[in-house]
């Protein structure tokens, strides 16, 4: 079993729908989930952190955790074409390294 | 406020040969880590840099090494290249442990021929 996993892409949604990106991972113990977008050839960007169960909310972006089901997703509301890019669930199993899922890729159809 | 700076931007090299990457961190930051992120991949972990001691290691094998500097710069030095190891090759900074996030540099992007 992969460590991050992340909903298979590509997700094609329309302009100003909603966006939404699922992730599972395996050990239990993780403590930190992080969301990071990265557009074609450049270095991944930090959107959103998130350390309790519930949900939190930053502008169109909501993050949603739930440790006993060993779930996080992230909701993209208004979907803007400068939305399209991939975005990357990444978690800490421990203290130090960041582990990563392999990416969904988001389109936004104008 | 600088954020996480990397060079170079680009490289290119041969089979056997030796590079090294260099990294800076943000502002403030004191831990540097390594990841390689392979085409449609997500980024995986090499090694991480605190104290100028390495405290964790990725699964790469001993060709890939690391030194971080007293000012918290840091180098990733590969040695043998190989063709799997073209690849972008991120440097992330972060303060402390626990909770911090992490931010990554533009990347160095590495092609083997």
């Amino acid at each position: 079993q992969k460590e991050v996993e992340q909903n298979s892409g590509p997700l094609s949604v329309p302009e100003g729908a909603i966006a939404s990106l699922n992730c599972t991972y395996s050990d239990r113990g993780s403590q930190s989930f992080f969301w990071y977008r990265q557009y074609s050839g450049k270095s991944p960007e930090l959107i959103m952190s998130i350390y309790s169960n519930g949900d939190k909310e930053d502008g169109r972006f909501t993050a949603q955790l739930n440790k006993a089901s060993q779930y996080v997703s992230l909701l993209i509301r208004d979907s803007q074409p400068s939305d399209s890019a991939t975005y990357l669930c990444a978690l800490k199993p421990g203290d130090y390294k960041l582990s990563f899922g392999a990416g969904t890729t988001v389109t936004v159809r104008a | 406020d600088a954020g996480v700076t990397q060079s170079p931007t680009h490289l290119i090299k041969t089979r056997g040969q030796q590079v090294t990457l260099r990294c800076s961190p943000k502002s403030g930051h004191d831990t540097v880590s390594w990841y390689q992120q392979a085409l449609g991949q997500g980024p995986q972990f090499i090694f991480q840099y605190y104290e100028e001691e390495e405290r964790q290691r990725g699964n790469f094998p001993d060709r890939f090494s690391g030194h971080q500097f007293p000012n918290y710069s840091s180098e990733l030095n590969v040695n043998a290249l190989l063709l799997g190891d073209s690849a972008l090759y991120l440097c992330a900074s972060s303060s402390g442990t626990g909770y911090q996030p992490q931010h990554f540099g533009d990347g160095t992007r590495l092609s083997i021929l």
